[in-house]
């Protein structure tokens, strides 16, 4: 069973451009969380989503941030117009259901550099 | 949500037992405990969780005193694959709110030889 998928592993992005972020999760999981992580900082929500959904967006910028979970395909973190503040490995987490925090698995993230 | 409190960094040894204590004083009576762990670039990934007195498996134990105002993660007999950085998170796990986890410092333990 193959774990939480991201792609690109590294993002190299200059300034205005855009970045897109992919996530798939494990099989069977229907629930994704986005997070982000400065260097030396802990990660930082910022999305959950269901198929189709946004659950709880509360911890995205209000301005060029958004995430989608289609029915099919994988996840989609865009961030539209980089700044160099974006420069940030960004995770991916699933679960199967909604119940329980300790079934959230993580994926090898994205590291994206906004030159 | 509760905020914990937890040492910056720690250095062991090879075949020495390290214990990483976390504080919340706040934390809530619906609240759990969990900790995970955070290789040099890769995800976090969930070790042990709990709410009150003693949690054993495979990889650590977790003691938890009556108060619940702090916890103690135990790793037995670490190797130098144990260098990460541990995270305490308290939460409901049980709530919608909860599964958006939230993140301290951490706790970087460095396994000598």
């Amino acid at each position: 069973n193959a774990g939480v998928m991201q792609n690109p592993r590294h993002l190299v992005r200059r300034r205005g451009q855009e970045a897109r972020l992919r996530c798939s999760p494990m099989k069977g999981h229907s629930h994704v969380y986005w997070y982000r992580q400065l260097p030396e900082e802990g990660l930082k929500f910022m999305v959950y989503l269901q198929k189709e959904n946004i659950i709880d967006e509360s911890g995205m910028p209000k301005e060029r941030f958004s995430a989608e979970f289609p029915k099919e395909g994988p996840s989609i973190l865009r961030i539209q117009q980089v700044v160099r503040g974006d420069s940030a490995a960004y995770f991916c987490a699933s679960s199967p259901d909604w119940t329980r925090a300790d079934t959230q698995y993580f994926g090898p993230g994205t590291r994206l550099t906004v030159l | 949500l509760a905020k914990t409190t937890q040492p910056i960094s720690m250095d062991s040894y090879e075949g020495q037992e390290v214990n990483i204590t976390c504080s919340h004083n706040n934390i809530a009576t619906n609240d759990y405990i969990t900790w995970y762990q955070q290789f040099p670039s890769q995800g976090p990934r969930f070790i042990i969780q709990g709410y009150k007195t003693k949690v054993t498996n495979e990889v650590a134990s977790l003691f938890i005193p009556a108060d619940r105002k702090s916890s103690t993660l135990s790793l037995p007999r670490v190797s130098l694959s144990d260098t990460a950085v541990y995270y305490c998170l308290v939460g409901d796990p049980f709530k919608a709110a909860g599964n958006k986890l939230t993140f301290g410092g951490g706790t970087r333990v460095l396994v000598k030889p």
